[in-house]
């Protein structure tokens, strides 16, 4: 089974703080992606990376970064933390070349910036 | 961008069938996922359509027309534990493997 692993199930930071948040999936997956999930919006896409070291823009990226550095983490960077961006986070994974995998989601992080 | 619309809530009695649909607007398709979410819970992975028919999967089936940009997920024999958000996701040719959700629907299973 794959597993897609976040550091923290729930998170309590301030305004302004730099906010790591980290995934780490363990089947090899070239992809790999950062969502937020907010009540009547739905999962939104913020960041994506098709491999090491590559990174693309999703829908929402403003205020976040992201980075990896090896095939089985990717990071989620909130730069300077703001109270808009307490939400859930969900990072999930998926293997190159077959169309058909769905993406393996982790257990999320719930995050409240205070 | 991709518009994908599903009902935001709705109500079925344990035992009885349901029918979620889904509807989506992209200029490239290239699949079609459905997930369930339990509350707190990480989303699972229900099905995938990429032709247009009807895929089973015991209690649980989806369809696809791809004419249409429609998408049904049919869930057979409710059970309590069906309670759940059910999210359709849509993939574009355009954003390689990256999904598209829309906002999910909120199924209670009323005894």
């Amino acid at each position: 089974d794959v597993k897609v692993t976040q550091s923290s199930r729930y998170l309590v930071k301030r305004t302004g703080e730099k906010v790591f948040l980290e995934c780490v999936q363990d089947m090899d997956h070239e992809n790999m992606f950062w969502y937020r999930q907010d009540p009547g919006l739905g999962l939104r896409l913020i960041y994506f990376s098709y491999d090491v070291k590559m990174k693309e823009k999703g829908d929402i990226p403003e205020g976040y970064s992201v980075s990896r550095e090896k095939k089985e983490r990717f990071s989620l960077i909130l730069e300077s933390a703001s109270t808009n961006q307490t939400s859930m986070y969900l990072c999930a994974s998926t293997p190159r070349g077959a169309w058909e995998s769905p993406q393996h989601f982790g257990d999320g992080t719930r995050l409240s910036i205070l | 961008g991709q518009n994908i619309d599903q009902p935001t809530e709705m109500t079925a009695t344990e035992g009885a069938i349901v029918q979620i649909n889904c509807t989506y607007q992209t200029s490239g398709f290239n699949g079609l996922f459905w997930y369930q979410q339990h509350a707190g819970e990480a989303p699972t992975f229900l099905s995938y359509n990429v032709l247009d028919g009807l895929e089973e999967k015991g209690r649980f089936s989806s369809f696809l027309s791809r004419s249409k940009g429609y998408s049904y997920l049919l869930l057979k024999e409710l059970q309590m534990k069906d309670s759940a958000s059910y999210l359709c996701a849509v993939r574009d040719k355009d954003s390689g493997y990256a999904l598209n959700f829309g906002k999910g629907t909120s199924l209670l299973v009323t005894p």
